[in-house]
Formats: C-alpha cells, sequence, structure tokens
C-alpha cells in the first residue's frame, strides 16, 4: 500500500502569516498534484510537479517535489481569508491515472 | 482539463431506499472515477469506471451496493442502492485521460444524507 501522510492535518493561523504542508511517503511517485477544496464544492487542481527538486509558484503559492520523488511541500506566504479550505496532495505512478491521495490539511486563516 | 457536472448536488433520502447520481463531462475522457468523502476528510476511491465493461471497486466496495454504468466516454452514473445512514457521505465524479500526467479533475460532488 502505497501511504501519503499529509501534515499539518489541522491548522489555524491569522491573516498575513507563512504556513507550510508537508507530504511524505516512503513511495518514488512519477507526480505529485495539490487540490484545494472549498466547502461545498469539488476539489482544484491548484498544480503538478513531475521532476524532481522541481520549484513551481503560483503567486503566494511555492510547491516543491522533493529530489528522490518522495515528498512534497505546499508554502503560502501571507496567507489570506481566500485561502481557507481543504488542502489535499495526490501521489500519482503513471499508471492508469489513479491516485493516492494525503489525508488533506483543514486550513482556517482568520481575518 | 474538463468540466464536470453532477446530479443532483444534494438529497436526503429515507433509509432502504436508493439514489443515483449522474456525472457529465464536457468532452470524451480515458477515465472516470468514484469518491467518496466524509465532510473536511481526504477521499476514498470507491470505483473505476470502464466504458462498455463492468467497474473495477476498490477493496470494501461491491457493486451490489454501488452499481455503476458508464454507457460512454462522457457521462456515468453511481448508484447507492438499500441506503442506510452509514451511506451520508459526499460522493465526487473525477475523469481523468491518458495525456494528463496522471491529473483527474473533480465534479462539484453530490451531499448525500440518509435518514
Amino acid at each position: 500500500t502505497q501511504l501519503l501522510e499529509q501534515s499539518p492535518q489541522f491548522l489555524s493561523i491569522q491573516e498575513g502569516e507563512n504556513l507550510t504542508v508537508y507530504c511524505n511517503s516512503s513511495s518514488v511517485f512519477s507526480s505529485l498534484q495539490w487540490y484545494r477544496q472549498e466547502p461545498g464544492e469539488g476539489p482544484v487542481l491548484l498544480v503538478t510537479v513531475v521532476t524532481g527538486g522541481e520549484v513551481k509558484k503560483l503567486k503566494r503559492l511555492t510547491f516543491q517535489f522533493g529530489d528522490a520523488r518522495k515528498d512534497s511541500s505546499l508554502h503560502i506566504t501571507a496567507a489570506q481569508p481566500g485561502d481557507t479550505g481543504l488542502y489535499l496532495c495526490a501521489g500519482g505512478r503513471n499508471a492508469g491515472n489513479m491516485l493516492t491521495f494525503g489525508g488533506g490539511t483543514r486550513l482556517m486563516v482568520k481575518p | 482539463s474538463a468540466v464536470i457536472s453532477q446530479k443532483p448536488s444534494r438529497d436526503i433520502c429515507q433509509r432502504g431506499t436508493s439514489l443515483t447520481i449522474q456525472c457529465q463531462v464536457d468532452s470524451q475522457v480515458t477515465m472516470m472515477f468514484w469518491y467518496r468523502q466524509q465532510p473536511g476528510q481526504s477521499l476514498t476511491l470507491i470505483a473505476t469506471a470502464n466504458q462498455g465493461s463492468e467497474a473495477t471497486y476498490e477493496s470494501g466496495f461491491v457493486i451490489d451496493k454501488f452499481p455503476i454504468s458508464r454507457p460512454n466516454l462522457t457521462f456515468s452514473t453511481l448508484t447507492v442502492s438499500n441506503m442506510s445512514p452509514e451511506d451520508s457521505s459526499i460522493y465526487l465524479c473525477s475523469v481523468a485521460a491518458i495525456d494528463w500526467m496522471d491529473e483527474q479533475f473533480f465534479g462539484p460532488g453530490t451531499r448525500l444524507t440518509v435518514l
């Protein structure tokens, strides 16, 4: 069984603070996706990383794929209330588009 | 990417009844998946809907309880049969294509409450 351990599970911070969410596994993945889900909606794909050591930036969000392609992180700078939601990492193995999902991180950013 | 719609968006059902959830995508896709999610928690894969053949179910899920259809490359249904309160959850469909680098795109979900 390929497991993706996501941490922290819950995070409540004040607007303007920085935060990092981690996604770790003992397995190698061919790709790593990050999704954000807001209440009442489906998960929305934020980014896909495929190369070990790859860093991608999406405005205030920075995503990194570990050199060994076993772990990833999501860093948010100067968090805003609009960043509130459930963040999910998911690993792909290039096997029929199947994904292994992490347990999720519930983020609340207070104004 | 793709635009996915689900019907119904939510429903409240009585114990012992069945509900069929529809998933429609705006383009032909290779793969369609059905997930279950408790609010605020991660996703659990129920099955992969295969076009023209029986769905592939994950451990803990069976066809009698969750029959799935996929008559073409843009449409699938999931039925939750003989419902109990334990079936109350959010049901999500997602789609993927061979050349999408393992990416999946999700519908808005169906929130089911069983009384």
